[in-house]
């Protein structure tokens, strides 16, 4: 089946410091990929839907210039936490869209900001 | 407008027997569904798919789930579970118009006692 790669898997960072995480999709080829945040015990939550070629859309109340998202090709999207801090500390993940409507995630990013 | 309601967020079984995950769903459109587990730290792995084919879906590691439009209900079941079942499991629908976006209930947090 497809696969999706995400990295790194885990990160610890000082605050202010910024931490970018990478989503590839490895035998298939992806114009939308999206991003989902996961807080300890509960379920995941939509960030942003990164589009190859244009600019990301995100959900409501997640901040744009916080949460910067790449999407330079068809096959890699980039999230970029900026000056991080204590509260960004999450788990993040991303999935990517194959044939038949299947979404495929990542292994995920568990971010600790100390 | 789409949405999701796993009726138990904690699930506790023995070994061998049989394991009920409720799952509602609402949707405007004719829904696509899936459940997916989640180890701990880990990244989601889809269990199976409905997507208007037939209602009773069969996926890996011996799991089904039967699609009742007339209950709005995707009811994920196994017969006997092991202990490698113990996990989070989620369900999630999406539809056409929701543009790939998938909208994920609370999660299920199975505990299979041996």
């Amino acid at each position: 089946g497809a696969v999706v790669s995400q990295h790194p898997s885990r990160v610890i960072c000082k605050s202010g410091t910024s931490v970018k995480i990478e989503c590839r999709s490895l035998d298939f080829q992806a114009t939308t990929m999206f991003w989902y945040r996961q807080f300890p015990k509960q379920s995941l939550m939509l960030m942003a839907t990164s589009n190859e070629g244009s600019k990301a859309t995100y959900e409501q109340g997640v901040e744009k210039d916080k949460f910067l998202i790449n999407h330079a090709s068809l096959t890699l999207s980039t999230l970029t936490v900026t000056s991080a801090h204590p509260e960004d500390s999450s788990f993040y993940i991303c999935s990517a869209p194959g044939t038949t409507s299947i979404q495929y995630f990542g292994a995920g990013t568990r971010l600790s900001v100390l | 407008a789409q949405s999701v309601t796993q009726l138990d967020s904690h699930v506790s079984v023995s070994e061998g027997t049989p394991v009920l995950l409720r799952c509602n769903y609402s949707s405007s459109y004719s829904p696509s569904l899936f459940w997916y587990v989640q180890h701990p730290n880990k990244g989601l792995q889809l269990l199976l798919k409905y997507t208007s084919a037939a209602t009773l879906v069969k996926g890996i590691n011996g799991f089904e789930a039967e699609f009742k439009k007339s209950e709005t209900s995707f009811h994920l079941t196994k017969p006997s579970a092991h202990m490698s079942d113990a996990a989070e499991y989620f369900c999630v629908v999406t539809t056409p118009a929701a543009g790939n976006k998938l909208t994920f209930g609370g999660g299920t947090r199975v505990l299979v006692k041996p």
